[in-house]
């Protein structure tokens, strides 16, 4: 079966500090991969998706950027955080041209 | 564009009570549509999905959706609801297209569910 991992589960880090947040899937191949964040406990935005190694896509423009080095592995990372990316952080997969998205555990940042 | 609607921020329900969890839907196409639900601090579950067939779909958990063409709606049900199935409610529909070609999900705004004893 497949399983989905993020770490941390939260995070507390100062303003303009740097952020790298891990996503890694196991018990499958090729998968596509997803970044949301979720404000204030409600709707999601997706930030980034992924088809495969080093393809990456980005949603919206923001002080965030993706990258996926190896084929289950996403990282989500900025250079300095700003208060405004404070959230829950979501990462989900799914199987090429196949509709259902699995999501993470989440991890939560705070920026203070 | 894709979007699905989520009137209600919340509804609450009796224990016992059949409950309904609104989503109203815009698509180009066919759509295919899906339910999902989060509770505290954690990821979002699937519960459903309908892609093409019967406008009843089963899921997980007890719950079930009607998908509804006339009036664009995929609404979530449950002939009995329970405290544990309190939570927040996720409606989405599929978004295809981008330069990959990969399929995207369009969230709605999420209802949450409250279940009291």
């Amino acid at each position: 079966s497949q399983t989905i991992h993020q770490w941390p589960a939260t995070l507390v880090q100062p303003v303009g500090s740097p952020l790298s947040l891990e996503c890694t899937v196991e018990g499958t191949s090729n998968p596509n991969l997803y970044w949301y964040r979720q404000a204030a406990g409600r709707g999601l935005q997706l930030l980034f998706y992924s088809v495969g190694i080093g393809q990456i896509s980005s949603e919206v423009p923001q002080n965030l950027s993706a990258s996926r080095p190896q084929d289950r592995q996403f990282i989500l990372s900025s250079k300095k955080l700003l208060l405004s990316d404070s959230g829950f952080y979501l990462c989900a997969w799914g199987r090429p041209l196949q509709e259902t998205q699995y999501f993470g555990p989440g991890t939560r940042l705070l920026v203070l | 564009a894709q979007s699905v609607a989520q009137p209600e921020d919340q509804v609450n329900v009796a224990e016992g009570n059949p409950l309904t969890v609104k989503c109203t839907y815009s698509v180009s196409g066919n759509p295919y549509l899906f339910w999902y639900v989060q509770y505290p601090n954690r990821g979002l579950q699937f519960l459903l999905k309908y892609i093409t067939g019967d406008n009843l779909v089963k899921g997980s958990y007890g719950f079930e959706a009607e998908f509804n063409k006339s009036q664009t709606s995929f609404h979530l049900k449950k002939p009995s609801a329970l405290v544990s199935d309190s939570a927040l409610y996720f409606c989405a529909v599929r978004d295809r297209g981008g330069s990959y070609n990969t399929d995207k999900l369009i969230f709605g705004t999420g209802t949450r569910l409250q279940v009291f004893p």
